[in-house]
Formats: structure tokens, C-alpha cells, sequence
């Protein structure tokens, strides 16, 4: 199985500041043939399903933000917000979909300072 | 616009059983696979499996074969999730998920249906 791992497991950030999230897979998700990382982020607020940001490691999903930013290749990826907004406060998951089982990460607390 | 709509909470004693329902609208059913995903409380997101919808077979991760069965009625563009033999463990949200068509990407979540198992 491939194993994720986030860190940090919480953060806070100030309004209008900047916040990372990094993963970690235990194999690589990069699927050689077509060049593509098979890593995806979701959002979860609070009483709401998860909602996918961003697919393939770096493609924003129509309607998201553009201060979202995936990032990464191989093995080690990062989800930068490049300006916090109230809005995003949530739990943010990192989800390989390279080959099952699927995993996700244990997610990352996303708070204001 | 894709819809997913689940069917409501669940309270159920240890040892019986529930179903879950999820009804798909706004695309073609059998296009895209199903995925369940299940979050206990306060925890995170693991995933239970997938169906095909377009030949019904499906996959298991590890830890929920015997137990947990999916199911699908494409008449009623409609997944299922059969549980058996609830244990207190099962208590959980569980969700239904959308497929992409590339990759095994869920890209539309429904919104869930909680399950309670207490005597």
C-alpha cells in the first residue's frame, strides 16, 4: 500500500499570509507513460463532504481559488495558499490515486492566527 | 450539473445490517465508476472501494471484504453500500464518490450518510 503523510498535522496563519502543506507518498505516483502524478487535494469544512481543489498535482479544479497551488513530482508534493483567506479555514487532504488501495493522508487543520 | 443524493442517517443496534443508497444525477451512470470512502469521527478519510458501473465488478481494499458489499441498480442510476454484522467500529460517516473518467479520481462527493452502531 502506499503510504501518505502530511505535515503539518495543524497550522495557523495570519489573514492574507501564506500556508503550505506538504505530503509525502511512500512510492512514487508519477505514472511514467503519460508524465502524470496521480495526487490529488481535497478541502473538508467543518459538516461538509470533501471537495476536490486539485487533480494530477498541479491542475485547479474549475471555480477554485487561484491562491490555491499544487506543486510537486515523484514522491513529495505541497499545497501552498498563497494568501489565506477566512474562508479556507478546513482540513486539507492529500490522496493518491496512482493504484489501490487508494489512500489519503491524515489531513492538515487549517486555522487563522 | 453532477448530483449526488444519499439516503439519510442510520441507527442500528450491533449485529444487524444497513444499506446505503446513493443516487446519481446529471451525467450517464454507467460513464464513471463509484467510489466509498468512510470517515469515523473526528478522523480522516479512508477509502472502502470502488464499483464499475459499467460491469458491476468491484474492488475491496483491505479490511472491508466479507463485511461490506456494493451494489448497484442502473435502472435507478443508483450505488449501494451493504454493511453486515455492524460492530460499534462501523460508526461513521460514509460517502459516496464519483470517478473521473481518467484515473481513479473521485471528483464529486456526496454529502454523506452517518451510521450509528450502539446498543
Amino acid at each position: 500500500d502506499i503510504v501518505m503523510t502530511q505535515s503539518p498535522d495543524s497550522l495557523a496563519v495570519s489573514l492574507g499570509e501564506r500556508a503550505a502543506i506538504n505530503c509525502k507518498s511512500s512510492q512514487s505516483v508519477l505514472y511514467s507513460p503519460n508524465k502524470k502524478n496521480y495526487l490529488a487535494w481535497y478541502q473538508q469544512k467543518p459538516g461538509q463532504p470533501p471537495s476536490l481543489l486539485i487533480s494530477w498535482a498541479s491542475t485547479r479544479e474549475s471555480g477554485v481559488p487561484d491562491r490555491f497551488i499544487g506543486s510537486g513530482s515523484g514522491t513529495d508534493f505541497t499545497l501552498t495558499i498563497s494568501s489565506l483567506q477566512a474562508e479556507d479555514v478546513a482540513v486539507y487532504y492529500c490522496h493518491q490515486y496512482y493504484s489501490p488501495p487508494l489512500t489519503f493522508g491524515g489531513g492538515t487543520k487549517v486555522e487563522i492566527k | 450539473q453532477v448530483h449526488l443524493v444519499q439516503s439519510g442517517s442510520e441507527l442500528k443496534k450491533p449485529g444487524a445490517s444497513v444499506k446505503v443508497s446513493c443516487k446519481a444525477s446529471g451525467y450517464t451512470f454507467t460513464d464513471n465508476g463509484m467510489s466509498w470512502v468512510r470517515q469515523a469521527p473526528g478522523q480522516g478519510l479512508e477509502w472502502v472501494g470502488y464499483i464499475s458501473t459499467n460491469t458491476g465488478n468491484p474492488t475491496y481494499a483491505q479490511g472491508f471484504t466479507g463485511r461490506f458489499v456494493f451494489s448497484l441498480d442502473t435502472s435507478i442510476n443508483t450505488a449501494y453500500l451493504q454493511i453486515t454484522s455492524l460492530t460499534p467500529e462501523d460508526t461513521a460517516i460514509y460517502y459516496c464518490a464519483r470517478i473521473a473518467v481518467a484515473g481513479d479520481l473521485a471528483d464529486h462527493w456526496g454529502p454523506g450518510t452517518p451510521v450509528t452502531v450502539s446498543s
